[in-house]
């Protein structure tokens, strides 16, 4: 597609349950980022995949949230458990992450999570 | 860790007036990106600078990269009230992989 989408564009779940958040990358991006964005906050970064591996996984919160990522392509975000403390925007964004000396990404609208 | 200040947080102006915005880090960085933020949107690229003292403008936009390499800042010039929203800067460096570090963003708010 023309830009990063993402999946859905909001849930509402119940305190305890397991939910997913899908990311589809812009077609050719190598490198895949999450991020947490509170209400009235910063982008908090979770973590980043260059091709399906996860070379930073250290803005993960807990072991409660997990990410995984299928070849160059999408991305799947997986919290369990879920927490009022979770919700916020999650927002993925992708990159050519050239070799060069810049790595712009490019966001998609983001999932808001709502946890009740 | 790296850590960004962007300030102020928030700014209500009115309508025709400059804006003025700024990043600061305690660390180097090899590119600053400014992005904006719509309401329940993900961030847009504004501006990317790539070297240090780098001025540069888009439309009613300026930004600099600072010669110190810790800091930049972004201008938006006779404001009109599209330019509502929240704006972050991005610094990034290269130390094996890419990092990118956000700072908490500039919440503009403009009265016709």
């Amino acid at each position: 597609g023309a830009g990063v989408s993402q999946s859905p564009s909001n849930k509402v779940t119940e305190k305890g349950k397991d939910v997913e958040l899908r990311c589809d990358p812009i077609s050719g991006h190598t490198a895949l980022y999450w991020y947490r964005q509170r209400l009235g906050q910063g982008l908090e970064f979770l973590i980043y995949f260059q091709g399906n591996s996860a070379p930073d996984k250290s803005g993960l919160p807990s072991d409660r949230f997990s990410a995984e990522r299928t070849g160059e392509s999408v991305s799947t975000l997986t919290i369990q458990r879920t927490q009022q403390e979770d919700s916020a925007v999650y927002l993925c964004a992708s990159s050519l992450a050239g070799t060069g000396t810049t790595d712009t990404q490019y966001f998609g609208p983001g999932t808001r999570l709502t946890v009740l | 860790g790296q850590q960004l200040n962007q300030s102020p947080q928030s700014m209500f102006i009115q309508e025709g007036e400059d804006v003025s915005m700024n990043c600061t880090s305690s660390s180097i960085f090899n590119t600053w990106l400014w992005y904006k933020q719509d309401p329940g949107e993900g961030p847009v690229l504004l501006i990317a600078l790539y070297k240090a003292g780098e001025l540069t403008s888009n439309g009613r936009l300026t930004a600099q990269f600072g010669i110190t390499r810790k800091d930049s800042f972004l201008n938006i010039s006779a404001s009109i009230p599209s330019d509502v929203g929240i704006y972050f800067c991005a610094g990034q460096a290269y130390t094996g992989g890419f990092k990118t570090i956000f700072g908490a963003g500039t919440r503009l708010f403009v009265k016709a």
